[in-house]
């Protein structure tokens, strides 16, 4: 399995800033995906992190919001913009490895 | 879009007692995994399910990815006190882990002494 590490592991924002969530693999991997947890909720995919090209994003989800940085195969940013209170969640750093999926231990944001 | 029925939402069970959850799609999944989220942690994979009909144990976990290929379910056996936590069901509709995942709305197991 992929070993996921994510940097900070949590944080607490004011709002109208903007917070950049590191993803670091142990491996090189073609897939990495970010998701949404929202408090006492599943987990929505946020978008697939392209390496060399534009993130692809859900529906419900913008560039200009969550920009998303992946420049190797080991490595991607989420940058969650111009934080709002129900921006507070819980980002994960997910990467797809032999037709499965493995997480990484989540940033916990709390916007105030 | 693709959505996953999740069910039970919570179980309150007794220690030893078996436990049954399941998940069904509204369209066709090609993977099916498991996943247990403990309170401040990421979801760990628990079983992971790539055939219609396969059947398939991890101790005393156990998952099968249904004929239809609609529907899976996750059995575990003599449940202990670690064995606290969410459990979600998640699906991918085409092979090679080329799209991200969606998610059930998980299963909350409390298991009483």
């Amino acid at each position: 399995s992929a070993v996921i590490s994510q940097k900070p592991s949590r944080d607490i924002c004011q709002r109208g800033t903007s917070l950049t969530i590191q993803c670091q693999v142990d491996s090189q991997v073609t897939m990495m995906f970010w998701y949404r947890q929202q408090p006492g909720q599943s987990l929505t995919l946020i978008a697939t992190a392209n390496q060399g090209s534009e993130a692809t994003y859900e529906s419900g989800f913008v560039i200009d919001k969550f920009p998303i940085s992946r420049p190797n195969l080991t490595f991607s940013t989420l940058t969650v913009s111009n934080m709002s209170p129900e921006d507070s969640s819980i980002y994960l750093c997910s990467v797809a490895a032999r037709e499965t999926q493995y997480f990484g231990p989540g940033t916990r944001l709390l916007v105030l | 879009g693709q959505q996953l029925n999740q069910s039970p939402q919570s179980m309150f069970i007794q220690e030893g007692e078996d436990v049954s959850m399941n998940c069904t799609s509204s369209s066709i999944f090609n993977t099916w995994l498991w996943y247990k989220q403990d309170p401040g942690e990421g979801p760990v994979l628990l079983i992971a399910l790539y055939k219609a009909g396969e059947l398939t144990s991890n101790g005393r976990l156990t998952a099968q990815f249904g004929i239809t290929r609609k529907d899976s379910f996750l059995n575990i056996s003599a449940s202990i006190p670690s064995d606290v936590g969410i459990y979600f069901c998640a699906g991918r509709a085409s092979g090679g882990g080329a799209d991200g995942l969606t998610f059930g709305k998980g299963t909350h197991l409390i298991i009483q002494p």
